[in-house]
């Protein structure tokens, strides 16, 4: 069965950071792209950013851009987010997921990040 | 980049058919046929319902069914169940710069 299963989240003060991972099994992770998505309380899906699968391409929203890393260790089936100069307007859900044809499956449960200002 | 404009709620009765809309621009909804939809209940993992505008993950219903015209995707749900009560969003490729557009998300209630 192919699982994603997110942790890191926390409580954290404006300005601070936090490193987010994503272990995944149940299919060969070293082969697709990845991605993490984020929802903001009470609001809707929106995506932060990717990685290829050899991780030698990155893309962000414009919205971290600058602020947030996205890496993967393949050989530990491992998908990170570094999050550094956090702001209020970063506290979601952070969910990572697969990349299908552009689809996004499956997905995480999600780990909470919450920035206090 | 704003995000694709979907109705806040759409309901029906058991056994009904709802079609949730996806409005989007020329950019994104409008130049691929890359157009994603998701089911979330609250506190759970979203799940990909339609992947490439019109195809089935396997494991999903036949009941859910994707198409686009023009700027605009849709989702069908036919033979409306009770397990289809969640949030359902969209989602589009959006070029190179933008990369991908959520849409507004859509509470779909069964009466």
């Amino acid at each position: 069965e192919m699982q994603l299963v997110e942790s890191g989240g926390g409580l954290v003060q404006a300005g601070g950071s936090l490193r987010l991972s994503c272990a995944a099994s149940g299919f060969p992770f070293y082969n697709y792209w990845m991605h993490w998505v984020r929802q903001d309380p009470g609001k809707g899906l929106v995506w932060v950013s990717r990685i290829n699968p050899d991780g030698s391409k990155t893309n962000y929203a414009d919205s971290v851009k600058g602020r947030f890393t996205i890496s993967r260790d393949n050989a530990k089936n491992t998908l990170y987010l570094q999050m550094n100069s956090l702001r209020a307007e970063d506290t979601a859900v952070y969910y990572c997921t697969r990349d299908i044809n552009e689809g996004f499956d499956p997905w995480g449960q999600g780990t909470l990040v919450t920035v206090s200002s | 980049q704003s995000a694709l404009t979907q109705p806040a709620s759409v309901s029906g009765s058991p056994g009904q058919s709802l079609t949730i809309s996806c409005t989007g621009t020329s950019s994104d909804v409008g130049s691929y046929n890359l157009v994603s939809w998701y089911q979330h209940h609250p506190g759970k993992a979203p799940k990909l319902m339609i992947y490439e505008g019109n195809k089935r993950p396997s494991g999903v219903s036949n009941r859910f069914s994707g198409s686009k015209s023009g700027n605009t995707a849709s989702l069908t749900i036919s033979g409306l169940q009770a397990e289809d009560e969640a949030d359902y969003y969209c989602c589009s490729y959006a070029g190179s710069n933008t990369f991908y557009v959520f849409g507004t998300g859509t509470k779909v209630t069964v009466l």
